[in-house]
């Protein structure tokens, strides 16, 4: 089952910062935070992933809140390419390393 | 950059009918993943394999489904026989092993039954 809460569907302008928020409450010490994305008709694509601290790459940046129980994908200049639905998903890094996807949240970047 | 590639892109088959999916993953990816996703919902784990064998497989139907890996490279997903409720994309994925973080996914393959 999926552990993680996640708004149904969001917007925001082109060019700004899209903040994609996620609910974690019951993620245990050794699950990371994992994000993906699926735009239409495409298999999902891998963005980044956390476990306690801040992390940021070429495409996102990951906000872990300090006790862990959320965190915020953040899409710093966002492009209507961005609009996909956004997978926010706890997994663990022992041998349980199955990747069980939620409904995710709908992004929709207006022009 | 290196590709999942998966065949048929789109199959439309009768109900009681047997269909194949195709899956190569990336070169040297030890991990290999079945996912099943219907519209509006998530991808859902149906198999997973470690080289040739399968790591986990309890959320695929058994009764119906197939799926094999036999030289621990390419894989075949078997659905016989197709039901109406079959009807959904069905992706595959892969990852250097099965600790690593990154899953690169195919485009999928869309079935219909009808």
């Amino acid at each position: 089952d999926a552990k993680t809460t996640q708004p149904t569907s969001m917007d925001c302008a082109e060019g700004r910062a899209a903040n994609l928020p996620c609910n974690h409450s019951t993620i245990s010490g050794n699950e990371y935070v994992y994000w993906y994305r699926q735009i239409h008709s495409q298999g999902p694509q891998y963005i980044i992933h956390g476990l306690k601290n801040n992390e940021t790459n070429e495409m996102a940046s990951l906000i872990i809140t300090e006790d862990r129980k959320s965190s915020t994908l953040i899409l710093p200049h966002a492009t209507l390419r961005d609009t996909a639905v956004y997978y926010c998903i706890v997994r663990g890094a022992d041998s349980s390393y199955k990747l069980i996807f939620g409904s995710g949240t709908r992004l929709l970047v207006r022009p | 950059e290196a590709e999942v590639a998966q065949s048929p892109r789109y199959k439309i088959t009768e109900k009681s009918q047997a269909v194949a999916f195709w899956c190569d993953p990336i070169s040297g990816h030890a991990t290999l993943y079945w996912y099943r996703q219907i519209l509006g919902q998530g991808p859902e784990l149906l198999v997973q394999f470690q080289d040739e064998s399968v790591v986990d497989d309890s959320q695929l139907p058994k009764d119906r489904f197939s799926a094999e890996r036999l030289k621990g490279v390419d894989s075949t997903l078997k659905i016989q026989p197709a039901e109406l409720g079959d009807s959904a994309m069905y992706l595959c994925a892969s990852s250097l092993d099965s600790a690593n973080e990154k899953l690169f996914f195919g485009s999928g393959t869309q079935l219909s039954v009808l």
